[in-house]
């Protein structure tokens, strides 16, 4: 069974950083592409990065180029989002998902529960 | 850069049929496979539609998806409503250059 389980969440300055994990199981992790989505509490889906299997191509929302980092461990089965700089726009509930194969442009297959991230002071 | 336009809401009565639309701003909606999500309250979303028109395992009939090339957009329909199909549904379809646009969804009351 594919399991993502997202964590890292939690109240933080703006202006400050905070590092989103997720820890895959039940796939081979190293197979797949995987994405961050958000949502902000209320409002709809927000893609915010996506990674490739072997780290080869990675994309960002233009909402968060520059401040945002993704990146993957394939030997812990783990992936990771890096958000530096961060802004009240960036509150939102952030989902790790499963591309369906190696590349980013394959949809998402299985999705995680969330980890919210409030930005306030 | 192009966006997916989706209704903001839609209601229909148990047992009938709706259809979502997803109206793509710019380039051919046929350029790029269309996803549908599925998000219930207080739930992660699920896949209910991918490539245009196939469903994953486990997903009823009732849920199909289609393009449509002269209006530029893609449609969800779901026959034979339940009272368990109230949801958000946000439609999906990549952005070459390594991105993915989403619609602003749409809630599906069942009443």
């Amino acid at each position: 069974e594919v399991q993502l389980v997202e964590s890292g969440g939690g109240l933080v300055q703006p202006g400050r950083s905070l590092r989103l994990s997720c820890a895959a199981s039940g796939f081979n992790f190293d197979d797949y592409a995987m994405h961050w989505v958000r949502q902000a509490p209320g409002k709809g889906l927000e893609w915010v990065s996506g990674i490739s299997w072997n780290s080869g191509s990675i994309g960002y929302a233009d909402s968060v180029k520059g401040r945002f980092t993704i990146s993957r461990d394939n030997a812990k089965n783990s992936l990771y989002l890096q958000m530096n700089s961060l802004r009240a726009e960036d509150t939102a509930f952030y989902y790790c998902a499963k591309g369906k194969y190696q590349l980013l442009h394959y949809y998402f297959d299985y999705w995680g529960q969330g980890t919210l991230v409030t930005v306030s002071s | 850069n192009f966006m997916l336009t989706q209704p903001h809401s839609v209601s229909e009565s148990p047992g009938k049929t709706v259809i979502i639309s997803c109206t793509r701003s710019s380039g051919s909606i046929a350029s790029d496979y269309v996803q549908w999500y599925q998000q219930r309250p207080g739930s992660a979303p699920t896949t209910l539609i991918y490539e245009d028109n196939q469903r994953p395992s486990g997903v009823p009939d009732r849920f199909s998806g289609s393009i449509d090339s002269s209006s530029n957009s893609a449609s969800l329909t779901i026959s034979g409503l339940r009272t368990e199909d109230e949801a958000d549904y946000y439609c999906q379809s990549y952005e070459r250059s390594n991105s993915w646009v989403f619609g602003g969804g749409t809630t599906l009351t069942v009443l």
